[in-house]
């Protein structure tokens, strides 16, 4: 099946830099590569997502890449504010239907904002 | 337009106690699921539903059981439970065929097996 590898696994810049979240697949068959924010005890809530036609995309101060050949995707937050301080949890999906399904996550990223 | 909810919030199991978690969405959508959540493993995938009247394991089935009962409804169930099941579970539910469409989450179940 898939496998999501997920760098780093806590990630503290100041407050105004970038922030980059990285992540490997492994299943050259994965289409469908979303991003969700996690509050603490709150649920996951998706921010971006990018399917495999597409190289790049951007909503303000996120942006995904994505390098099907690499079989890598990344998160990028510009101008960082405290309120983008949470948990970010890649995924990738075959999708589809006619068989694997459910999306593949990684083990999450814990972004510190540091005033 | 309450989205996903999931009842109950908080459970607390002895050992070898059964219980069913509920899932409804509002939304009409076609897919659902259930993952857990344990710190450090990220969300991972128990069972999901492509449609009513299919379901299909996931990455952890082991211990559970689910039940499409319509399209809007999804439950797990624990037959026996054990302490290695103390984890946070969501309901999520999609529009899309398959999983590439986005997930919409509901607010989780946090449940301790003692």
């Amino acid at each position: 099946g898939e496998n999501v590898e997920q760098h780093p696994s806590t990630l503290s810049v100041q407050e105004g830099d970038s922030a980059v979240i990285k992540c490997t697949y492994s299943d050259s068959a994965s289409n469908y590569f979303p991003w969700y924010k996690q509050e603490l005890g709150k649920r996951p809530q998706l921010i971006i997502d990018i399917r495999s036609n597409v190289g790049e995309k951007k909503d303000q101060r996120i942006a995904v890449t994505l390098n099907k050949t690499a079989k890598h995707f990344s998160l990028h937050i510009t101008e960082t504010q405290p309120e983008d301080s949470a948990v970010y949890f890649c995924a990738a999906s075959i999708g589809g239907g006619g068989g694997a399904d459910g999306l593949t996550f990684g083990k999450g990223t814990h972004l510190i904002i540091q005033p | 337009n309450a989205g996903v909810t999931q009842t109950p919030k908080f459970q607390v199991l002895k050992t070898g106690q059964s219980m069913t978690l509920q899932c409804a969405q509002d939304m009409n959508h076609n897919s659902m699921y259930w993952y857990r959540q344990d710190p450090g493993m990220g969300l991972r995938l128990i069972y999901y539903s492509a449609s009513e009247g299919t379901t299909d394991k996931g990455e952890v089935p082991n211990g559970y059981n689910v039940s499409r009962l319509n399209k809007r409804e999804f439950s797990l169930r624990l037959e026996s439970a054990a302490p290695s099941q103390t984890s946070v579970y969501f309901c999520a539910s999609s529009g899309g065929t398959g999983a590439n469409s986005p997930l919409h989450f509901g607010n989780g179940t946090r449940l301790t097996v003692t």
